[in-house]
């Protein structure tokens, strides 16, 4: 039973350039959430989608969209970095019918923008 | 809004130590409440869970307590061992996870 993939494992970017990360939820999952942790710092919410729509958003701006697909996969977009946007970006998975009780992380992007 | 605390850390241990990491939270409702743990260069994994008062999640030696009245969800462990040496993270989820800012679990052989 394959977990969360998530890639690339690793990313470096500049100043003002946009990036794409991808999650694969863990078999049969059909929510998927991402979170951004900083170094020293516990993960923050940034959306969660279902049936390929956003439901939920933390704090974050409009810079940071996302996509779920058919296969409920998803992806995390980032236009115009900053540098306070380097972080370990996770993905988690989880159950609709189970109320997302259990989230299933995946082993992170990490992204250093320069 | 909702918020979890955790003790300050580092927490620096001999094996076979007894480890108490306290974690206290701020809800609106009835979030069920976890413990994380991070291996270094890893995503996050799930240690254990409570999902209502008075509930004892436990897992691989770790255990913790849903405690409503004092919204504390304290983890603990018997008798700690190198391996065991990590970031814990406590998080509730009530709609979305929130988590507290991590505690850093070194043990010494």
């Amino acid at each position: 039973d394959a977990g969360v993939t998530q890639s690339p494992t690793h990313l470096i970017k500049t100043r003002g350039q946009q990036v794409t990360l991808r999650c694969s939820p863990k078999s049969g999952h059909d929510t998927v959430s991402w979170y951004q942790q900083a170094l020293g710092q516990g993960p923050q919410f940034i959306f969660q989608y279902y049936e390929e729509e956003e439901r939920q958003r933390g704090n974050f701006p409009d810079r940071f969209s996302g996509h779920q697909f058919p296969n409920y996969s998803s992806e995390l977009n980032v236009n115009a970095l900053l540098l306070g946007d380097s972080a370990l970006y996770l993905c988690a998975s989880s159950l609709e019918r189970e109320r997302r009780e259990t989230q299933y992380f995946g082993p992170g992007t990490r992204l250093l923008v320069l | 809004g909702n918020s979890v605390t955790q003790m300050e850390g580092p927490v620096t241990l001999s094996e076979e130590a007894f480890l108490t990491i306290n974690c206290t939270y701020t809800a609106t409702g009835y979030p069920s409440l976890f413990w994380y743990v991070q291996y270094p260069g890893e995503g996050l994994q799930l240690l254990l869970k409570a999902t209502k008062a008075d509930d004892k999640g436990s897992n691989k030696g770790f255990e913790a307590t849903y405690r409503k009245e004092t919204t504390s969800f304290h983890l603990e462990k018997g008798s700690v061992q190198v391996s065991d040496s990590a970031v814990y993270f406590c998080a509730l989820l009530y709609g979305k996870l929130t988590f507290g800012q991590g505690t850093i679990l070194t043990v010494h052989p």
